[in-house]
């Protein structure tokens, strides 16, 4: 069965303090993997796609990287702003697009 | 504005009643779709839409309804509400190309009584 783990569920970090959040998966083909970000009371928002092992992108304070059962954001230097749920989702080989989405990480960064 | 919208954003019905969200999109997006979040258990699909008229079912499609007559439009019909409906209600959308990503609109947060 596929299935995507994240942890921790919840990091609760002090401004500055870089940390990294930890997204596993076991699926049965991988087409792409996929970090959101979702503010309370609001649609999660697209953060990066990643489709290779090895590969990396990165957006302001974020890198995510990806590796062969598991992809990490991680988060350097970290604002008060960059308090959200990160979601981490994957697409399995098929036409469908249907993304399998994990329980997501709440971050909490303390000025 | 271009986008994805949803409406309402908070509902509240009663048990048994018949409730619909909607969903429209300004991008033409071929592929829609329709998840649930709930606490501990993350976003489910429940359908989703490879373009207008072809509908399909997701992981929770028990007790829900779709149609889409146009590529725009996506609702959600609820025919007999339950308690256990409750729940938050997402629509998205993505391109028919090979990028996947999905654009999520701002949910719908429905209580049912």
């Amino acid at each position: 069965e596929d299935q995507v783990t994240q942890s921790p569920e919840a990091l609760r970090l002090q401004e500055g303090e870089s940390s990294s959040l930890n997204c596993s998966y076991t699926v049965s083909g991988l087409r792409g993997l996929f970090w959101y970000r979702q503010d309370p009371g609001k649609g999660p928002e697209f953060l990066f796609t990643l489709y290779s092992a090895g590969e990396e992108k990165e957006k302001e304070r974020l890198k995510a990287t990806l590796t062969k059962k598991e992809s990490f954001l991680h988060i350097t230097a970290p604002k008060p702003e960059d308090s959200a749920t990160y979601l981490c989702a994957v697409q399995v080989s098929s036409n469908t697009g249907k993304l399998i989405f994990g329980q997501g990480t709440t971050l909490q960064v303390k000025p | 504005d271009a986008g994805i919208t949803q409406s309402p954003r908070y509902k509240i019905t009663e048990t048994g009643r018949q409730v619909t969200l909607m969903c429209h999109q300004t991008w033409s997006h071929s592929y829609m779709f329709w998840y649930r979040q709930d606490l501990g258990h993350g976003l489910r699909l429940i359908y989703y839409s490879a373009a207008a008229d072809i509908t399909d079912k997701g992981e929770v499609p028990d007790g829900y309804v779709v149609s889409r007559s146009k590529t725009e439009n996506f609702p959600l019909t609820l025919e007999s509400a339950t308690r256990s409906q409750t729940s938050v209600y997402f629509c998205a959308s993505r391109t028919r190309d090979n990028s996947y990503e999905q654009y999520f609109g701002p949910g719908t947060r429905l209580t049912v009584t």
